[in-house]
């Protein structure tokens, strides 16, 4: 079965400042990585995904997540944050074989502060 | 395409009703996926359906929870009867076959009192 984990519940930063949020994984086969992300009173939003190829992979709003087997991570970051980027980010793997059946992980809550 | 939809945004209910959801899922995604969010649990897959049919229910909490997909553009999460413990936002998604990810719905905040 898979899993993941996210290391930080909460993570405030101040405006501009870069971030990274942790996510690792736990899966005794090769995996499909997202994150997500959601703000106040909205549903989740898909910010980027890893297949397979490059293991740097860009998103929406400047974010990237890096794909570190050999660790079983998939930390996401941006080297600069606004106050917009105020919301929870949610890590979640899948099986390629199938891939349809997301797990998440229980988020991590980014503060920005001015 | 105006995304996923669910119906009501907001519902309140006595300890004992009924509660039904609703969902609208994009048109020609082949996958519907209902969860719960609560703060103690983050989110749980509830229920997912492919092609209309049930794939795995194992998340549904117990026989007071049933879920439909009577046709490609619709889908129910039925609650009956209803407890304090069930209060939660409920979301629906949709996707693609595929690891394309999921499209979710704006949720719906349900209070049981």
């Amino acid at each position: 079965a898979q899993s993941v984990t996210q290391l930080d519940s909460q993570v405030p930063v101040f405006e501009e400042a870069p971030v990274e949020l942790r996510c690792n994984y736990s899966s005794s086969v090769s995996v499909y990585l997202f994150w997500y992300v959601q703000y106040p009173n909205q549903g989740l939003q898909l910010l980027l995904k890893y297949l397979s190829g490059s293991t740097l992979v860009k998103g929406i709003n400047g974010f990237e997540a890096e794909f570190n087997k050999s660790q079983t991570s998939f930390h996401l970051r941006k080297p600069s944050v606004h106050i917009s980027d105020t919301a929870e980010y949610f890590c979640a793997v899948s099986d390629p074989r199938g891939a349809q059946k997301l797990v998440f992980g229980q988020g991590t809550r980014l503060t920005i502060n001015p | 395409d105006a995304g996923v939809i669910q119906s009501p945004r907001h519902e309140v209910t006595e300890m004992g009703q009924e509660v039904t959801l609703r969902c609208k899922p994009i048109s020609g995604h082949d996958y519907l996926f209902w969860y719960r969010q609560t703060m103690m649990r983050g989110l749980e897959l509830l229920i997912y359906f492919n092609n209309n049919v049930p794939i795995d229910d194992s998340g549904m909490p117990e026989d007071r929870f049933s879920a439909k997909m009577p046709n490609a553009s619709f889908s129910t999460l039925k609650i009956q009867p209803s407890e304090p413990r069930d209060s939660a936002v409920y979301f629906c998604a949709s996707s693609y076959d595929g690891p394309y990810g999921y499209t979710f719905g704006s949720g719906t905040r349900l209070t049981v009192v």
